[in-house]
């Protein structure tokens, strides 16, 4: 059964520095993983798609990268703002659904 | 306009009730989803719907129930509300057909409180 885990559950950081968000998985066999964040009480907003058979994604200041022999992906945020402040998620996509870990509520203060 | 919306945006009902949640979504997309997030918890899957013939449960579809309109509809019935079905109710699309296999996308979210 495929589980998804997300460490460390809470970090809090001073604006401007750049940090690693990470996710890990115990069964190798999936299609894709994305990451989203989420502000509170609303909804996810999809940040990167990696695919099975890619390595990394980027986009502006983010930078996901996905090793499955290992079971891992990891978020890294460069430059970080309060307006990064969210709880981060890393669902698995498997045949037909996202298998959700607990995310990693991050604070980024001034 | 979002792509994906949800009504109602907030509910409150008591128990016993039957509730209708909505989901409605401009996509295009053939998947659709029906999620639901409890504090400190991931996301769990209720129901999943391919296209408007194929309705299929997911991990916790006990004391709920589905029907999918149209393609561009899907509703989430909870046929007589508990309390533990408290929670942020969250619908999700997605389509294989553009390359981007299964990226799912996000409605706002519905907040159901039964009292």
């Amino acid at each position: 059964k495929q589980e998804v885990t997300q460490i460390p559950a809470a970090l809090s950081v001073p604006e401007g520095e750049n940090l690693v968000l990470n996710c890990s998985f115990t069964d190798s066999a999936i299609y894709n993983l994305q990451w989203f964040r989420q502000d509170p009480g609303k909804g996810l907003t999809s940040l990167l798609l990696i695919q099975s058979s890619q390595r990394e994604q980027t986009s502006g200041r983010l930078n996901a990268s996905l090793d499955k022999s290992s079971g891992r992906s990891t978020l890294y945020i460069a430059a970080s703002q309060p307006g990064d402040s969210a709880t981060y998620l890393c669902p698995i996509g498997g045949y037909n659904k996202l298998i959700f870990g607990a995310g990693t509520r991050l604070a980024v203060h001034p | 306009d979002a792509d994906v919306t949800q009504t109602p945006r907030n509910r409150i009902t008591k128990t016993g009730k039957r509730i209708m949640l909505e989901c409605s979504q401009t996509k295009g997309h053939d998947r659709m989803y029906w999620y639901r997030q409890d504090p400190g918890l991931g996301l769990r899957l209720i129901y999943y719907s391919f296209d408007v013939k194929d309705i299929n449960k997911g991990e916790i579809s006990d004391g709920y129930s589905v029907s999918r309109q149209a393609q561009a509809k899907f509703s989430l019935s909870l046929e007589s509300a508990i309390p533990n079905q408290t929670a942020l109710y969250f619908c999700a699309t997605s389509d294989v057909g553009t390359g981007v296999r299964d990226e799912q996308f996000f409605g706002p979210g519905t907040r159901l409180t039964v009292l």
